[in-house]
């Protein structure tokens, strides 16, 4: 039973473009949300979070937006880098406990030069 | 740095042979994560220790079973490797009550 989903096996986008990685949960218990970035022969490492208190947070060229009543959430990366190209993770859990953190099949995100 | 270790990186067993995977973190974690992540999919929680209390998921075979010695290192143990066990296996910690899960490398088991 996958409770988080990324539909989006793959993303390629031009540098200096808009990034958008989208993420749909079906468990409406989960009210904490991650995303996580993993480059090859690395472990995914955090990037950036949002609680379900919030509909947006922001951390410099990176922006969550949360839609509780579509359970449904992206990652916004403005401007693409090079450097950003890696495997992102959507990840849930509930009530800030990540003791039982489900996580998204990933989509690997090529920006290209 | 602070950081969480998984050693090995590539580990080759034989069908039904005992292999054990070992994670060691630097982060003095109260809590430590087993997962398997398969080719393309997502990482499927194993189990997890909150310290030294064990915690199994309810669909995590009975062929894998964990230690956690101290607080530093946890190892995965699979009793009799199948060949659907092949894949890279996650070691992950995080503070207690924290959100943040800080990831090893991984270790790619293969199974012959």
């Amino acid at each position: 039973d996958q409770q988080v989903k990324q539909n989006s096996p793959s993303l390629s986008v031009q540098e200096g473009r808009i990034s958008i990685l989208n993420c749909d949960y079906t468990n409406s218990m989960f009210d904490y949300f991650l995303w996580y970035k993993k480059y090859p022969a690395e472990g995914p490492t955090f990037l950036i979070s949002i609680s379900s208190i919030k509909d947006k947070n922001e951390d410099g060229r990176f922006t969550v937006f949360l839609n509780k009543s579509a359970k449904h959430l992206s990652l916004h990366i403005v401007p693409s880098q090079p450097g950003d190209s890696a495997v992102y993770f959507c990840a849930a859990s509930r009530n800030f406990n990540n003791n039982d953190m489900r996580f998204g099949a990933g989509t690997r995100l090529t920006v290209k030069p | 740095d602070a950081m969480v270790i998984q050693n090995p990186r590539y580990q080759v067993t034989q069908f039904g042979k005992p292999v054990t995977l070992s994670c060691s973190q630097t982060l003095n974690h109260n809590v430590m994560y087993w997962y398997q992540q398969k080719s393309s999919q997502a990482p499927k929680l194993l189990f997890h220790y909150y310290d030294k209390d064990f915690n199994n998921e309810a669909d995590t075979p009975d062929n894998f079973q964990s230690r956690r010695p101290n607080t530093s290192f946890c190892f995965l143990d699979i009793r009799s490797p199948g060949l659907g066990d092949a894949a890279m296996y996650l070691c992950a910690t995080s503070r207690e009550g924290g959100y943040e899960q800080y990831f090893g490398p991984g270790t790619r088991l293969t199974v012959t």
